[in-house]
């Protein structure tokens, strides 16, 4: 079975840019969870879907982040206009439904701005 | 403070030496506990849930302390293949399931 994959798996942009990051969760995960973890500080909670609906987007940074998951599918996290401090890696977890399930992490998106 | 603190590490161990992380949660009502393991450039993954009681899966035991918001994994007979960066997470209440990462502690075990 695949597992949570990510793609890109790099990606160096400009400031000012805009990048899209794509996140496929495991197949019947309804659960997909955003992660950041920004240079020397810990993985921190961006957000969290259920299907297609928004739970949680407590962790969001600020409105130059936009993340989707049109269909309950995978989903996309869009960084628009990058600034250097948005330079990190992305993980995407994905999770059945259940309420002590373990979340599966992708590999993640290094993210570099320059 | 943060919601998650663990030892700054790095520990550097000699191959069959035992090794013990700490880990400090912020959030008494924290309803989950967790430590994963993390390899270099690769993606977190779940080495084992803590439970109240403490629970062992081999070389591992896992400890959690509510009543000091303290939690520990414990390694014995360290391997090579240990070494990596030990998360401390924490499922907090009402979050759904969203998870609290510590910042980790990094493990070096050699020959």
């Amino acid at each position: 079975e695949a597992g949570v994959t990510q793609f890109p798996s790099h990606s160096v942009i400009e400031k000012g840019q805009t990048v899209t990051l794509r996140c496929d969760p495991i197949s019947g995960h309804d659960n997909l969870y955003w992660y950041r973890r920004v240079m020397g500080k810990e993985i921190k909670f961006l957000l969290h879907f259920v299907k297609e609906s928004k739970q949680d987007e407590s962790g969001m940074p600020n409105n130059r982040f936009l993340a989707e998951r049109t269909g309950g599918t995978y989903s996309t996290l869009k960084v628009q206009p990058a600034e250097l401090e948005d330079s990190g890696v992305y993980f995407c977890a994905s999770r059945p439904t259940g309420s002590n399930t373990e979340a599966f992490f992708g590999q993640g998106t290094r993210l570099t701005v320059v | 403070r943060k919601e998650v603190e663990q030892d700054p590490g790095p520990f550097n161990v000699p191959e069959g030496a035992t090794v013990a992380f700490n880990c400090t949660y912020s959030n008494s009502a924290s309803q989950s506990f967790f430590w994963y393991r993390q390899d270099c450039r690769k993606e977190p993954k779940l080495l084992m849930s803590v439970y109240s009681s403490g629970n062992e899966d081999g070389r591992f035991t896992a400890q959690l302390n509510r009543a000091s918001q303290y939690i520990s994994l414990l390694i014995r007979d360290s391997k090579l293949s240990d070494s990596a960066t030990y998360l401390c997470v924490v499922r907090p209440p009402g979050g759904y399931n969203k998870l609290i990462f510590g910042a980790g502690t990094r493990l070096a075990v050699h020959p």
